[in-house]
């Protein structure tokens, strides 16, 4: 069963650091791009970044661009997501999900950025 | 950069059909799209890619009931004989040279 599972989500204060992880299993990891999403409570989908299968190409969301980093470990079957310099507005529920078009996701970890 | 315009709400009622419309912005009315469920307190679930030609690839073990159909910009989720478990947000999702972009979303609501 192909399976994607995150964590590493939790409560920051404005200006922290979080690591997001995906744990991929059940497909060959290596072969596909992934993506990290995000929902805000309340609110619709937002795409955040993508990464190529070997790491070559990488893209961000405006919104992240320059505090948060994508990556990855093909040999751990792991997807990253590094989040700096956090706001309340990151506040959200952080999806990862394979390839275009996302499928499928992971189930989700939740960061909250409060004082 | 693409822009996915949905409509906010749309409701109908139990048995019936329903058919929810996801519009690509003006010079994009060729690109692929994908639908997505996402059920209360769910993570969404990949429903089917959908090309501008109207053929569609649903996922994994999604029902007959749902079907893709598609017209110059518009890009429709067609599901048939309602359930209520079909009560959820839809999504439709495009990508451009590997960026995402996903409309604003669809609450359907089943009376």
């Amino acid at each position: 069963e192909v399976q994607l599972v995150e964590s590493g989500g939790g409560l920051v204060k404005p200006g922290g650091s979080l690591r997001l992880s995906c744990a991929a299993s059940g497909f060959t990891f290596s072969s596909y791009s992934m993506n990290w999403v995000r929902q805000a409570p309340g609110k619709g989908l937002e795409w955040v970044s993508s990464i190529s299968s070997s790491s070559s190409y990488i893209y961000y969301a405006d919104s992240v661009k320059g505090r948060f980093t994508i990556s990855r470990d093909n040999a751990k079957n792991s997807l990253y997501l590094q989040m700096n310099s956090l706001r309340a507005e990151d506040t959200a529920v952080y999806y990862c999900a394979r390839d275009r078009p996302s499928d499928p996701w992971g189930q989700g970890t939740l960061v909250t950025v409060s004082s | 950069q693409p822009v996915l315009t949905q409509s906010s709400s749309a409701s109908a009622s139990l048995g019936s059909s329903v058919k929810l419309t996801c519009t690509l912005s003006s010079g994009h009315s060729s690109y692929i799209i994908a639908w997505h469920q996402q059920q209360p307190g769910k993570a969404p679930r990949y429903l089917m890619k959908l090309e501008g030609s109207g053929s569609y690839n649903k996922g994994s073990g999604v029902p007959d009931r749902f079907s893709g159909s598609s017209s110059g910009a518009d890009r429709y989720l067609t599901i048939s004989n309602l359930q209520s478990e079909d009560e959820a947000d839809y999504y439709c999702e495009t990508w451009d040279s590997n960026v995402g972009v996903f409309g604003g979303g669809t609450k359907l609501t089943v009376l």
